[in-house]
């Protein structure tokens, strides 16, 4: 099972809205709405963003949001601030019942 | 609260095994599965498996069929992974996932595994 496909960087200004692809098959991500995404801070562990493609987990700010399209799934901050600057990953379920992580995207906040 | 409790650092010799625990607390530790995601050193997320704590059914990632099994202790609401053959490659940090809706929702504190000779 390969890797799901992130850009390996994405950054944006503070107040800019950024996006964050996912892309992988049929048998993963296009297959199935089980799309969640991490944030992982330095030296921290990950945290689930979104899961089920478009929902937000209690407590996780409204201003990141979800969604898919055929093999790709996409997550968008927006009002980018400082605080966002971290490692991003996207996962999802497969047809062998097993899940995949994407390759993690570094997010930086010029 | 929801806690996952990971047992300590370990270090092992190539050709060995290691065995973590993730220890729950805070609810009812049958109700929701545990996976197993591994992170090697400036690298990414690798989803080793899962195990479903009511059942005991798994379900391993492909690369590891066969060096690794994951067990749950429901007595103590404790899960374990154990990783055989050890390679230079499996050092990492080892996290343990509470599994249910949502996923993936609470992690334990992560475990480094380093595999050196």
């Amino acid at each position: 099972q390969s890797a799901l496909t992130q850009p390996a960087s994405v950054s944006g200004s503070p107040g800019q809205s950024i996006t964050i692809s996912c892309t992988g098959t049929s048998s993963d991500v296009g297959g199935y709405s089980y799309v969640s995404w991490f944030q992982q801070h330095p030296g921290k562990v990950p945290k689930l963003m979104m899961y089920e493609v478009s929902n937000r987990p209690s407590g996780v700010s409204n201003r990141f949001s979800g969604s898919k399209s055929g093999n790709t799934a996409s997550l968008t901050i927006s009002g980018l601030q400082a605080e966002d600057e971290a490692d991003y990953y996207c996962s999802s379920y497969t047809s062998f019942r097993t899940r995949v992580f994407g390759t993690g995207t570094k997010v930086t906040v010029l | 609260q929801v806690q996952l409790v990971q047992s300590g650092p370990q270090m092992k010799r190539p050709g060995a095994s290691v065995r973590v625990s993730c220890k729950a607390s805070g609810y009812t530790f049958t109700i929701y599965g545990i996976s197993w995601v591994r992170q090697a050193p400036g690298q990414g997320l690798e989803w080793m498996g899962w195990i479903s704590t009511s059942s005991g059914d798994t379900n391993y990632a492909q690369n590891l069929r066969g060096r690794v099994t994951m067990t749950t202790d429901t007595s103590t609401s404790t899960a374990y992974v154990e990783l055989r053959s050890l390679r230079a490659d499996d050092t990492a940090v080892y996290y343990c996932t509470r599994e249910g809706s949502p996923p993936a929702d609470y992690w334990g504190q992560g475990t480094l595994v380093t595999v050196s000779s």
